[in-house]
């Protein structure tokens, strides 16, 4: 199965900052790459799909980019709800896998 | 809005099955593909299996197929997913959700959680 690789696993940054999160998996998979915010106790909530494309109700501060095996998702003007865990997924390839994740935390 | 429910989770003995309830308000179940994610506590997603909008496709990872079955009832608007032969491996966080225009989850219900244990 396609192995994802998220890094860091954690970051830690002020409000109003901006980060950069990295997503690499073990194969190409395309632009066929998701990004998700899960907080603590609560469900996965769609960021981004096919790599650089916002859900809806998705704002512009997180984009998305990348393709292949590398991927990446940035988001600026971190606000208070933004300090979560963020994953990766691939759906290019079955069956469909996830990264561990990158918790972004309050610096 | 769009609100999934999932219900029917619990503790169940090594061995034992549960059937796992989505239940779907807000919209109809029927224009998508479902899927089905556990999660464990503290860690990473899994895909555990998924379906088509009619039910004519479904899909199980490997390390459920044979136990795990997936299906819906689109007249109630529900996605299900019964689960045999449990294993303490199989104690989770299960998740239901819509998909998109491919393999990722778009709508996601609370969650229910399995405890296999003894």
């Amino acid at each position: 199965e396609t192995v994802m690789t998220q890094s860091p696993a954690t970051l830690s940054v002020s409000p109003g900052g901006r980060v950069t999160l990295s997503c690499r998996a073990s194969q190409s998979v395309g632009n066929k790459l998701a990004w998700y915010q899960q907080n603590p106790g609560q469900a996965p909530r769609l960021l981004i799909y096919d790599a650089s494309t916002r859900a809806t109700g998705i704002p512009a501060r997180f984009s998305g980019s990348g393709s292949g095996t590398e991927f990446t998702l940035t988001i600026t003007s971190l606000q208070s709800g933004d300090f979560a865990v963020y994953v990766c997924q691939q759906y290019d390839i079955w069956p469909p896998t996830f990264g561990q994740g990158t918790k972004v935390d309050i610096k | 809005e769009v609100q999934l429910v999932e219900s029917g989770g619990g503790l169940v003995q090594p061995g034992g099955s549960l059937r796992l309830s989505c239940t779907a308000s807000g919209l109809s179940l029927g224009v998508s593909w479902m899927t089905w994610v556990r999660q464990v506590p503290g860690k990473g997603l899994e895909w555990v299996a998924n379906m088509n909008q009619d039910g004519s496709e479904k899909f199980h990872v490997d390390s459920v197929e044979g136990r795990f079955t997936i299906s819906r009832d689109n007249r109630k608007n529900s996605l299900y997913l019964q689960m045999n032969g449990l294993r303490s491996q199989d104690t989770a966080i299960y998740y239901c959700a819509t998909e998109g225009t491919n393999d990722y989850g778009v709508h996601w219900g609370q969650g229910a959680l399995v405890i296999v244990s003894s």
